[in-house]
């Protein structure tokens, strides 16, 4: 069965700290890792991954994908009251246009 | 940049009756669209993949008679809840990937309560 897995599932920091959430998966014919932010409503779209060691960057947060041991990283750094959400990883596999999410992980930046 | 608009964003009705949300695309031809719900402190679990002019697959677990998707058009589908229940009550969020758009859009969400 395909899952994706992510870590912590709930994150408690202060504003500037440095936060690195993570995302493993175990899907077949893997293409694509996608990350999202959720805060009250709908998602929206951070990034998107799909080859190895390339970092992409948005501001203060950042993603890398490891295809060899099938995970990711989103990098949130100097953290703010606003990145508070909750962070979705999800993959998307060949064949399919389904999106399989993760559980997400809950941040809380308190001031 | 692609926009999803998605109606009502929040809606109370009795057990028993039936609820409609809708969701367009904008400002791009959705080809396909999906259908998730999400649970208080959970991820989104997909129901249903729609294209336009198909019938709509349902996931595992998903009774097709209880929630019957609609896309008629390629800027339009609507999800009806029928004979709703307490129990589903729930965040129910509607996604849209067009031909042009690599990028899966979503809607703002409606949030069901069935009383």
């Amino acid at each position: 069965e395909d899952k994706v897995v992510q870590s912590p599932l709930s994150l408690v920091v202060h504003e500037g700290d440095t936060v690195t959430l993570n995302c493993s998966y175990e899907v077949t014919n893997f293409r694509s890792l996608l990350w999202y932010k959720q805060e009250k409503k709908a998602p929206t779209f951070l990034f998107m991954l799909t080859s190895s060691g390339i970092e992409k960057k948005s501001g203060r947060l950042s993603s890398i994908l490891d295809k060899k041991e099938l995970f990711s990283i989103l990098n949130i750094t100097a953290t703010q009251t606003g990145d508070s959400a909750i962070y979705l990883c999800a993959t998307t596999q060949g064949g399919s246009e389904k999106l399989v999410f993760g559980k997400g992980t809950k941040l809380t930046v308190n001031p | 940049g692609a926009v999803v608009s998605q109606h009502p964003s929040r809606v109370i009705c009795k057990s028993g009756t039936s609820v409609k949300i809708e969701c367009r695309s904008l400002d791009f031809q959705a080809t396909t669209m999906f259908w998730y719900r999400q649970f208080p402190k959970q991820s989104l679990m997909l129901m249903a993949t729609s294209n336009e002019g198909s019938k709509a697959t349902y996931e595992q677990g998903v009774e097709k008679d209880k929630f019957l998707i609609n896309h008629a058009s390629l800027t339009l589908s609507t999800l009806t809840v029928t004979s709703a229940h307490p129990e589903d009550s729930s965040f129910y969020i509607c996604s849209a990937r067009g031909q042009l758009n690599y990028g899966y859009t979503f809607g703002s969400g409606t949030r069901l309560t069935v009383v």
